[in-house]
């Protein structure tokens, strides 16, 4: 069965660059959701995406921005990278809004230099 | 708030059974979910139960659910070598827009 698609698998960048995560989900699944999960932490909720309009918000930083686009992937935008923002990035996905399961791709982990 | 708990450690002998234990605080009635992951990889969906249901098996694994006293557990047969790993438990927030994760039970299965 197709699954949730992310790229890329491993990025690397220095302090105050910027990068894009890419996020595909299950096909017909509608609703994309971004966790980001630091060294030997536990995933902590960014943003989702519901049929293309921000649904909620976490603890996503101001430096972050994201969209889900209308074939339903969705792209982090990241600009002035920390060193603090090397962790792992899972984006997932489900039919619905939060009625269905959540399905995780294998993240992006992104290193800072 | 919102938090989920869960033991941070658990260490068993190949063919023994894992009981591996999760309360959580505030729920939306949806599913409630056990995820696994090893070192270096993704988070895999191990399995989920949905809040109307007090028990769901499938194969070796085992989930109760007591919705009372907001208790998941999540029980691993004959665990392997292989069942190595960190499972997390998580809980769709209040709103039911994101899930909240415990912070990962270290299972570690000896020969």
């Amino acid at each position: 069965a197709a699954g949730v698609i992310q790229s890329p698998r491993h990025l690397i960048k220095e302090k105050r660059e910027t990068a894009t995560l890419k996020c595909y989900p299950i096909p017909r699944h509608d609703t994309v959701y971004w966790y980001q999960q630091g060294p030997g932490q536990d995933p902590q909720f960014l943003i989702s995406f519901y049929e293309k309009m921000q649904s909620d918000k976490g603890s996503i930083p101001d430096r972050f921005s994201a969209q889900q686009f209308s074939d339903y992937h969705s792209e982090l935008n990241m600009s002035s990278l920390e060193l603090g923002d090397s962790a792992l990035y899972f984006c997932a996905s489900s039919t619905g809004q939060w009625t269905q399961p959540q399905h995780f791709g294998d993240g992006t982990r992104l290193s800072i230099l | 708030g919102e938090d989920v708990e869960q033991s941070l450690f658990l260490s068993v002998r190949e063919g023994d059974s894992s009981v591996i234990n999760c309360t959580y605080t505030d729920s939306s009635s949806t599913y409630l979910y056990w995820y696994k992951q090893e070192p270096g990889a993704g988070l895999q969906l191990l399995t989920y139960i949905f809040s109307n249901m007090d028990m769901k098996q499938d194969q070796r694994l085992t989930v109760l659910l007591n919705k009372k006293d907001k208790h998941l557990s999540l029980r691993i047969a004959d665990t392997q070598t292989g069942d190595s790993a960190i499972y997390f438990c998580a809980a769709p927030n209040q709103a039911g827009t994101a899930l909240i994760f415990g912070k990962g039970t270290t299972l570690s299965v000896s020969s």
